[in-house]
C-alpha cells in the first residue's frame, strides 16, 4: 500500500521544547516537502528536499530543522527558537521537484 | 511577489447544481496548475492537473486555463454535500509552487 505516513497525528510540546515530526514514503519519490497551516490561511513552505543528503529553506524556515539521509524520510524538527508553533503541519512529496505532490495525512501541534 | 488569488467565499449552492470556483495568478512563468480539495481538519487531496490551455475532463470536475488572462477555474457539476470542502489553486513556475488560500464550498440538500 504506498503512501504517505506522518507521525504523531496530534502532538503538544511545553515552552522550551524540540519536537520532531515525522513523515515516511514509500512512493519512491525523489522530493519531499514540509508546510506549515494556519487557520483560514493557506499552505505556507518550510523547508524541502529535492534528493537525499540535501535540502533547501522554504519562505518560513527560521525555528525549523530536517534531515534527508533517507529517500523514504524527511523528519522534521520543531526548536524552541519557533515562537508561535502552533499550527497544523503537511509533509508532501513528489516524483520529482515542483511535480504534483501527494499529501501525508498531517500533523497537528499544540504548544501547551 | 508571486501570488494565487481566490476568493475564499464560501461559495454556497443547492446540490445537483454546478459550482464554480476561479482564481487568478501572477506569474506569466507558470506552466502548471493544480486543484486541490481540502476536507476540515484533513490533508489536501489532488482533483485536477492542467497544463495547457482550453478544458480538461474527469468525471464531474472540469478543469480550464486561461494562460492568456492568467485564470483558472475549477467546474463541479451535480454538485453533493460531500463536495463541501475548501478547494485550493496552485501554481508551478520552474521550481516555485505557490498555493492559494482557497475557497470553502457549502452544497447545501
Amino acid at each position: 500500500d504506498g503512501g504517505i505516513t506522518q507521525s504523531p497525528k496530534y502532538l503538544f510540546r511545553k515552552e522550551g521544547q524540540n519536537v520532531t515530526l515525522s513523515c515516511e514514503q514509500n512512493l519512491n519519490h525523489d522530493a519531499m516537502y514540509w508546510y506549515r497551516q494556519d487557520p483560514g490561511q493557506g499552505l505556507r513552505l518550510i523547508y524541502y528536499s529535492q534528493i537525499v543528503n540535501d535540502f533547501q529553506k522554504g519562505d518560513i524556515a527560521e525555528g525549523y530543522s530536517v534531515s534527508r539521509e533517507k529517500k523514504e524520510s524527511f523528519p522534521l524538527t520543531v526548536t524552541s527558537a519557533q515562537k508561535n508553533p502552533t499550527a497544523f503541519y503537511l509533509c508532501a512529496s513528489s516524483q520529482v521537484f515542483a511535480d504534483t505532490q501527494y499529501f501525508g495525512p498531517g500533523t497537528r501541534l499544540t504548544v501547551l | 511577489q508571486k501570488e494565487v488569488e481566490q476568493n475564499s467565499g464560501p461559495l454556497s449552492v443547492p446540490e445537483g447544481a454546478i459550482a464554480s470556483l476561479n482564481c487568478t495568478y501572477s506569474d506569466r512563468g507558470s506552466q502548471s496548475f493544480f486543484w486541490y480539495r481540502q476536507y476540515s481538519g484533513k490533508s489536501p487531496e489532488l482533483i485536477m492537473s492542467i497544463y495547457s490551455n482550453g478544458d480538461k475532463e474527469d468525471g464531474r470536475f472540469t478543469a480550464q486555463l486561461n494562460k492568456a488572462s492568467q485564470y483558472v477555474s475549477l467546474l463541479i457539476r451535480d454538485s453533493q454535500p460531500s463536495d463541501s470542502a475548501t478547494y485550493l489553486c496552485v501554481s508551478q513556475a520552474g521550481t516555485a509552487l505557490i498555493f492559494g488560500k482557497g475557497t470553502t464550498l457549502s452544497v447545501s440538500s
